[in-house]
């Protein structure tokens, strides 16, 4: 059965501290990693695939790295609108109906 | 490009009462389309997933039920809400195909159901 396990459950940053989320994951036969972030009240928004280890993703703040067992989400130099839960998931090769197993998340705030 | 609606945005219903939440996708043609629960601090349950019209594979035993009348509609249904079915209802499609860019999934705004 695949597993996803986010740590910390909860992340608060002062702006500008930088910081990283962990994301360990057991799969068999890994298609792909993703990465979202949720607003309070909101659904997830996509922000990043990875597929292989070594592979690395950035956007803006927040770069996104893969292992064969984990990933990380670093965001640097943080401000209050990177407050968010951020939300990892797999997909396996063999997923029925291409179906995500995601993680409890890491909810980070972000003070100024 | 393509945009995904849910209806209604919050919904207070009484036990015993019936639910249909409506789910519907612009802008792609023959979509995965699911349907997940998040329980208020938790991670996203996967209830229900459909790969075309009328095929409907379900993730998890409970009083609710999916249906896909048309490509782009998915509709979640209970004949007799429970309390354990408060929670926020998300729905989600993923591009037909196999492109190595095409397996992520876009949520849509989700709907606020309150049992009571």
């Amino acid at each position: 059965e695949d597993q996803v396990t986010q740590s910390p459950e909860a992340l608060r940053l002062q702006e500008g501290e930088s910081s990283s989320l962990n994301c360990s994951y057991t799969v068999s036969g890994l298609r792909g990693l993703f990465w979202y972030r949720q607003d309070p009240g909101k659904g997830p928004e996509f922000l990043f695939t990875l597929y292989s280890a070594g592979e690395e993703k950035e956007k803006e703040r927040l770069k996104a790295t893969l292992t064969k067992k984990e990933s990380f989400l670093h965001i640097t130099a943080p401000k209050p609108e990177d407050s968010a839960t951020y939300l990892c998931a797999v997909q396996a090769y063999k997923a029925a109906g291409n179906k995500l197993t995601f993680g409890g998340g890491t909810r980070v705030l972000v003070k100024p | 490009s393509q945009t995904i609606h849910q209806w209604p945005a919050t919904l207070v219903q009484p036990v015993g009462s019936p639910l249909s939440l409506e789910c519907t996708v612009e802008g792609t043609s023959n979509p995965n389309l699911y349907w997940y629960r998040q329980a208020a601090g938790r991670g996203l349950q996967l209830l229900f997933y459909s790969v075309g019209i009328g095929q409907i594979s379900s993730e998890v035993p409970q009083n609710l039920s999916a249906s896909r009348p048309q490509d782009r509609q998915f509709i979640l249904s209970s004949k007799k809400l429970l309390l354990s079915d408060s929670g926020f209802y998300l729905c989600a499609w993923k591009s037909a195909g196999g492109r190595a860019s095409s397996y992520e999934q876009y949520f849509g705004p989700g709907t606020r159901l309150t049992v009571t």
